[in-house]
């Protein structure tokens, strides 16, 4: 069985940072893109990156809202993808989730909620 | 950056009804990146259907896409309960953008 679990969110001030992980089980990482998408509250959906296997060049991209403040990374012998969030902002405030693929993706985490408030 | 709006922003059926969504691109895009989503309170998007008519893995058979350049379609044949949800498209370019979503209520 696919699962892809998401960890690290939570209450972070303006301006530091913070790690999320997306740990996952049941299928081939190495052989997937992994992305990453958020949710504010009462909001649609937004993607926000993905990156590519390691043994593909470790290709990644980063939405334009995020970049040079996110960075999005994994680690294939782990099974892991992360998203690093580097001066957070209020707008930032979302629920984060890791899902599989980089174009149409087919499985998602249950997400992580990320509070951006002092 | 292609704008997906999708209409009407809530539809209100009865189960056993036909549902028509509609996602419309500001610019033509390739009908093998457009894909639908649902979504219900508190969980994660659900694939729907992907390269715009292609349903995803366990997705009933009444659940249908169609469309190309910028008109874009899900249909759902015959409402159950359990498919009163918002739904949302997405396209899958250079840059993945979603749009704004459908609320389908009980009517």
């Amino acid at each position: 069985e696919v699962q892809l679990v998401e960890s690290g969110g939570g209450l972070v001030q303006p301006g530091r940072s913070l790690r999320l992980s997306c740990t996952t089980s049941g299928f081939t990482f190495g052989g997937y893109f992994m992305s990453w998408f958020r949710q504010a509250p009462g909001k649609g959906l937004e993607w926000v990156g993905f990156a590519g296997p390691t043994s593909r060049g470790g290709t990644t991209e980063h939405a334009a809202s995020v970049k040079g403040r996110f960075i999005i990374s994994r680690d294939d012998s782990k099974s892991i993808a992360y998203l690093e969030m580097n001066n957070l902002k209020a707008e930032d405030t979302a629920v984060y989730y890791c899902a599989r693929g980089n174009g149409w993706c087919d499985y998602w985490g249950q997400g992580t909620l990320v509070t951006v408030s002092s | 950056e292609i704008v997906l709006t999708q209409s009407p922003g809530t539809l209100s059926l009865s189960p056993g009804e036909r549902a028509t969504l509609s996602c419309r691109a500001s610019q033509s895009v390739s009908s093998s990146s457009l894909a639908w989503f649902q979504q219900k309170p508190g969980q994660a998007p659900r694939l729907l259907i992907y390269d715009a008519s292609k349903r995803a893995t366990g997705i009933p058979a009444r659940f249908s896409g169609s469309g190309s350049g910028t008109d874009f379609t899900l249909t759902i044949s015959r409402l159950e309960p359990e498919d009163f949800a918002v739904y949302y498209c997405q396209h899958y370019g250079s840059a993945r953008t979603f749009g704004q979503g459908t609320k389908l209520e009980i009517k």
